[in-house]
């Protein structure tokens, strides 16, 4: 399948900094990639849809000035958590949409472990 | 708003013993997928449902779909301890939307 890859695979930093996650598909091009939030032992929470050249769509309750996405090219999606709390800590999952396929089958990141001291 | 109900929410079981995991939903899905996670990794696709009616196995794992295409369920035979783990049901319904995921089913073999 195809692969979808997240940088870096943890980080703690302190409260008040800003955190950058990127999101790569590395075979493939996606015009659209997903970011989610996962809590321990729970379900996938999306937080918005990411589209590769115009503003991300962000889910009823999630602060946009909070999570700042960028789309800049059809392989790369950023999420900034701008001036992260404690509260943010959390496991951050994308995934990307691969067209290639007749389903348009949804791949994973390998997720994003943020622990905010 | 469509949701998928998923169950049961936790499963603990021992080696051999089958299981089954169910989805279901009200509203029709243009397809179906399955997801297995271990903690700390990401989601990584089991199989996509789109016939309804249809049946996919993967050695002991089968996978059906509803013939209305509202409800799917994973089924499990013999289950081992390398079975476990998070298991996660979502639904498609458009290109180019997010998947509508289920509660997820967290499964514990033991030997």
């Amino acid at each position: 399948g195809a692969v979808v890859s997240q940088h870096p695979s943890r980080v703690i930093c302190k409260s008040g900094t800003s955190v950058k996650i990127e999101c790569r598909s590395l075979d493939f091009q996606a015009t659209t990639m997903f970011w989610y939030r996962q809590f321990p032992k729970q379900s996938l929470m999306l937080m918005a849809t990411s589209n590769e050249g115009s503003k991300a769509t962000y889910e009823q309750g999630v602060e946009k000035d909070k999570f700042l996405i960028n789309h800049a090219s059809l392989t790369l999606s950023t999420l900034t958590v701008a001036s992260a709390h404690p509260e943010d800590s959390s496991f951050y999952i994308c995934s990307a949409r691969d067209r290639r396929t007749p389903s348009d089958t949804q791949y994973f990141g390998p997720g994003t472990r943020l622990t905010v001291l | 708003t469509q949701l998928l109900e998923q169950s049961p929410q936790f499963l603990s079981i021992q080696e051999g013993e089958n299981l089954t995991v169910y989805c279901n939903s009200s509203s029709v899905f243009s397809s179906l997928q399955w997801y297995r996670q271990e903690p700390g990794e990401g989601p990584v696709l089991l199989v996509t449902v789109v016939t309804g009616g249809e049946v996919k196995k993967l050695k002991r794992l089968t996978f059906q779909f509803g013939d209305a295409r509202k409800d799917s369920s994973l089924h499990i035979t013999a289950a081992q301890p390398g079975d476990t783990g998070l298991y996660l049901c979502a639904g498609d319904n458009q290109a180019g939307t997010a998947l509508i995921f289920g509660k997820g089913t967290t499964l514990s073999v033991s030997s």
